[in-house]
């Protein structure tokens, strides 16, 4: 069944840790993103990615980095984690093209808490 | 500068009713309305969806109304049901590239 993982679900980390957030569909779509999520606030977009080799930053601005070399795979890492991170991280894809384009399909989410 | 603004917050209605909610938005170029759902534990799920070439899309007991002219657009559940408490985005794109997302509703269905 075409889906889109994302691992850990849950991580509580102390302060000054490297975490890596995984994240992979199989659904062979080209876009990938990551959007922060909070309470309350609307999901912000923080990394996105149209293809291999290709990662650009969103609106929100954020100190985690993503890598994509492969299709299916965009992992987010944060070098040194901070309480300021602590929130919930949610991976999306799409098609490319103008149908497919404009449907996001989200994972479930990796909830960070760093204290 | 938030691009869509949603309300209300919060929502609390009875099993039966209707429940409605509202999104607005500035940027003429956004050509693609959709609305999310979210339960907990999961990820948004599309729900429905709009262009605005139409002034309404209705899916089973879902309706998107759409007003061009006003800038706005709300979705319309009825016969609400327990089952649809859940979390409501509203998003807004211009040719599917980048979304924008309303701050969410949380609707609860009472019996």
């Amino acid at each position: 069944e075409a889906d889109i993982y994302q691992t850990p679900r849950y991580l509580v980390i102390g302060t000054g840790k490297k975490i890596t957030l995984e994240c992979s569909q199989t659904m062979g779509h080209d876009k990938m993103y990551w959007y922060q999520q909070d309470p309350g606030m609307e999901l912000h977009l923080i990394h996105y990615s149209y293809g291999v080799n290709s990662t650009e930053k969103g609106d929100l601005s954020s100190e985690s980095t993503v890598s994509r070399i492969r299709t299916e795979h965009f992992p987010l890492t944060l070098e040194s984690a901070r309480p300021s991170h602590t929130s919930q991280y949610l991976c999306a894809s799409s098609e490319s093209g103008r149908g497919g384009a404009n449907v996001l399909t989200f994972g479930a989410g990796s909830r960070l808490t760093v204290l | 500068q938030q691009q869509v603004k949603q309300s209300p917050q919060s929502l609390i209605v009875q099993k039966g009713g209707i429940s409605i909610i509202n999104c607005a938005y500035e940027n003429t170029a956004f050509d693609y309305f959709p609305w999310y759902q979210q339960f907990p534990g999961k990820g948004p799920a599309l729900l429905i969806a709009i262009r605005p070439d139409v002034s309404e899309k209705k899916e089973g007991r879902f309706t998107i109304s759409f007003n061009k002219s006003a800038k706005q657009f709300s979705l319309h559940i009825m016969d609400s049901q327990p089952g649809d408490s859940a979390t409501y985005f509203c998003a807004a794109s211009i040719t599917g590239n980048q979304f924008y997302f309303g701050t969410g509703t949380s609707l609860t269905v009472i019996p």
